[in-house]
Formats: C-alpha cells, sequence, structure tokens
C-alpha cells in the first residue's frame, strides 16, 4: 500500500540554523513527491514537489529530492527564519486521485 | 481571489445535529477532494470526485457523512447526528486532473472549516 512516515517533532531551531525534516515512502507504481506547510489556523500550501526519481523540488530556499534507491524525499533549507515556523507535511500521490499524507512535522525558530 | 474557498469556517454544533460544510473549487479544477484532519495529524483522505462523479469514499466515510457535486462545480459534505468524535478540520481541496494515471497533479487546499461537537 501507499503511506508516508515522517519524523516526529516538535523541532525547535535558531534563526539561521540548518533545518532537515525526514520522510520517507512506500508506494505502488511510480508516486509524486510533495511538501505541504500548514501556518496556524490555516490550510495546507504546497511548498515544492518532484513527480519523478531524482528530481529536485525548490521553493523559497528549501529543497527536496526523490531518492528512489532510498524510498525518501527529505526536506532541507539552509538557513531558516522565524517566518519558516509552521507545521510541514510529506505526501505522496501515486494515481493523483489520492493523496498520503504523514503525521507532520511542526517547527519552530526562534530569534 | 481565485483559491479554494471553504464555509462556514468555523463550526459549534450540539451532539446529534446535523451539519453541512461547502467548498468552492478553483474554477477550472475538475477534480475535488475533501479530508479530515484533527489535532497533531495529517489529513486523512474522506473522498473524492471527478468533475460530478464521486469516485471514492474511504473507510472513514460512514453511512452519517454524505458528499455531494452536483453540477461539478461546489461541494457539499453533510454530516448527520454529529458525534464528538466527528470534532475536526474538514479540508476541501482541488486539482486540474490530467488523467488518472499521472499522479503528477498538484493538489490546492482550502483553509479548512473547523467542526466542533459538544
Amino acid at each position: 500500500g501507499n503511506s508516508v512516515t515522517q519524523m516526529e517533532g516538535p523541532v525547535t531551531l535558531s534563526e539561521e540554523a540548518f533545518l532537515t525534516i525526514n520522510c520517507t515512502y512506500t508506494a505502488t507504481g511510480y508516486p509524486s513527491l510533495f511538501w505541504y506547510v500548514q501556518y496556524p489556523g490555516e490550510g495546507l500550501q504546497l511548498l515544492l514537489k518532484a513527480t519523478k526519481a531524482d528530481d529536485k523540488g525548490s521553493n523559497k530556499g528549501f529543497e527536496a529530492t526523490y531518492r528512489k534507491e532510498t524510498t525518501s524525499f527529505h526536506l532541507e533549507k539552509g538557513s531558516v527564519q522565524v517566518s519558516d515556523s509552521a507545521v510541514y507535511f510529506c505526501a505522496l500521490s501515486s494515481t493523483g486521485n489520492q493523496f498520503y499524507f504523514g503525521t507532520g512535522t511542526s517547527l519552530t525558530v526562534i530569534p | 481571489d481565485t483559491g479554494v474557498s471553504q464555509d462556514p469556517r468555523h463550526k459549534i454544533t450540539k451532539r446529534g445535529q446535523n451539519v453541512t460544510f461547502r467548498c468552492d473549487p478553483i474554477s477550472e479544477h475538475n477534480r475535488l477532494y475533501w479530508y479530515r484532519q484533527t489535532l497533531g495529524q495529517g489529513p486523512e483522505f474522506l473522498t473524492y470526485f471527478q468533475n460530478e462523479a464521486q469516485l471514492e469514499k474511504s473507510r472513514l466515510l460512514s453511512d452519517r457523512f454524505s458528499a455531494e457535486r452536483p453540477k461539478g462545480s461546489f461541494s457539499t459534505l453533510e454530516i448527520q447526528r454529529t458525534e464528538q468524535g466527528d470534532s475536526a478540520m474538514y479540508l476541501c481541496a482541488s486539482s486540474l486532473g490530467q488523467g488518472m494515471l499521472i499522479s503528477g497533479n498538484t493538489i490546492y487546499f482550502g483553509e479548512g472549516s473547523w467542526l466542533t461537537v459538544v
């Protein structure tokens, strides 16, 4: 079946620190992989995506590389800001008609 | 604003009452999804429409839940005889589907409808 396992939080970092949030998946077929971000009281917003192996998704300084050999899609950012504080969700879609989400990782960045 | 919109944003209801949520997707999107999210968890799939056809339903969608998309545009999610366990955020999302086997379609979420059953 399809599932996503995400690094548990919460994660607390100082401003300008390096961020990694781990995500691994199991899937049938050839999934696409996504990172969504959720700010307090809001819905989810797409952060980045990758649709095939070795693709790198990037946006707003965040990056993630689709690694088929390790079934991973880890999220990274070289220097976090206070405004990056949010909950981050890893997700996969194997046929486009259903998305599977991880449980989310809460990030707090302190000045 | 041309994003996904949901109404109401917040609803408090007494146990046993019925509630209905509405979702207006992005106008050109043919696919519409309902998800449920509880505190500290990721969204859980409830159901999915392609145009007006409801193509998938999760086992989470008990017989107290019904969703419609009568004209292939807006959708409603109704919960009958609400229970305290129904308290959650109900998220609607939409996408422009380009084929059933293409997995790269991005789904765009609304801001959610919070339900509290007291």
